[in-house]
């Protein structure tokens, strides 16, 4: 069992590049979720998927769009990638609200 | 505004020791409250979650505690192994799939 796991783990893009963060999981749960995780602050939702063939905007969802291609996948994309945007992105999944999430290993992306 | 304070940013502790993480939070409504550890460089994984019935919950060397009265919860890590070094990261859950994340207490447990 892998879990959860993304690719691709590092990425440089330059300004107004696009890219789509993949995300998979094998745990057969029904929500995923995007996160972005900057320093000194706290990990912020970007957007969730609470079961398949639906997705919801999160705390911080401007700038990015997001694909719930079937149970397994949940795939994150910039379409215009901007220097803010550099982040640590990470996917989890879980069987839903209140329920333990669980987290992948992570993608490291720097905009230039 | 809806937040999650944690305290104290770092803590460096020697091995077999205890401690004790802080998290107030001022969020509402509160549907649960979560720890989670996070190793450097890699994604957090959850220790425990708590709803508002709940006072005290354990897994393992952790223990957390929840005041609801007082929005308060604490993590005790008893007799600290090397491998606790990490960050500790409260979340609290305001409404459904509202998560609030504090900024994480980096622990460093010294041999």
């Amino acid at each position: 069992n892998a879990g959860v796991t993304q690719t691709p783990k590092f990425q440089v893009l330059k300004t107004g590049q696009s890219m789509t963060l993949q995300c998979a999981q094998d745990m057969n749960h029904n929500s995923m979720y995007w996160y972005r995780q900057d320093p000194g602050m706290g990990l912020r939702l970007i957007y969730y998927s609470a079961s398949e063939g639906t997705t919801d905007k999160g705390e911080v969802p401007n700038g990015y769009n997001v694909s719930r291609l079937n149970k397994r996948e949940f795939s994150l994309r910039l379409e215009s990638a901007a220097p803010s945007q550099t982040s640590v992105y990470f996917c989890a999944t879980g069987q839903g609200t209140v329920y333990e999430q669980y987290f992948g290993p992570g993608t490291r992306l720097t905009v230039t | 505004k809806n937040q999650v304070e944690q305290s104290p940013q770092s803590l460096i502790i020697l091995e077999g020791k205890n401690c004790t993480l802080q998290c107030n939070y001022t969020v509402s409504p509160f549907s649960n409250l979560r720890w989670y550890k996070q190793d450097t460089g890699r994604g957090p994984v959850s220790l425990t979650i708590m709803t508002f019935s709940e006072n005290t919950k354990s897994n393992g060397r952790y223990t957390a505690t929840l005041d609801a009265d007082t929005k308060q919860s604490s993590l005790h890590i008893t007799a600290s192994q090397l491998s606790d070094s990490a960050s500790y990261i409260c979340v609290v859950e305001g409404g459904t799939y509202k998560y609030i994340f504090g900024t994480g207490t980096r622990l460093k447990v010294l041999a």
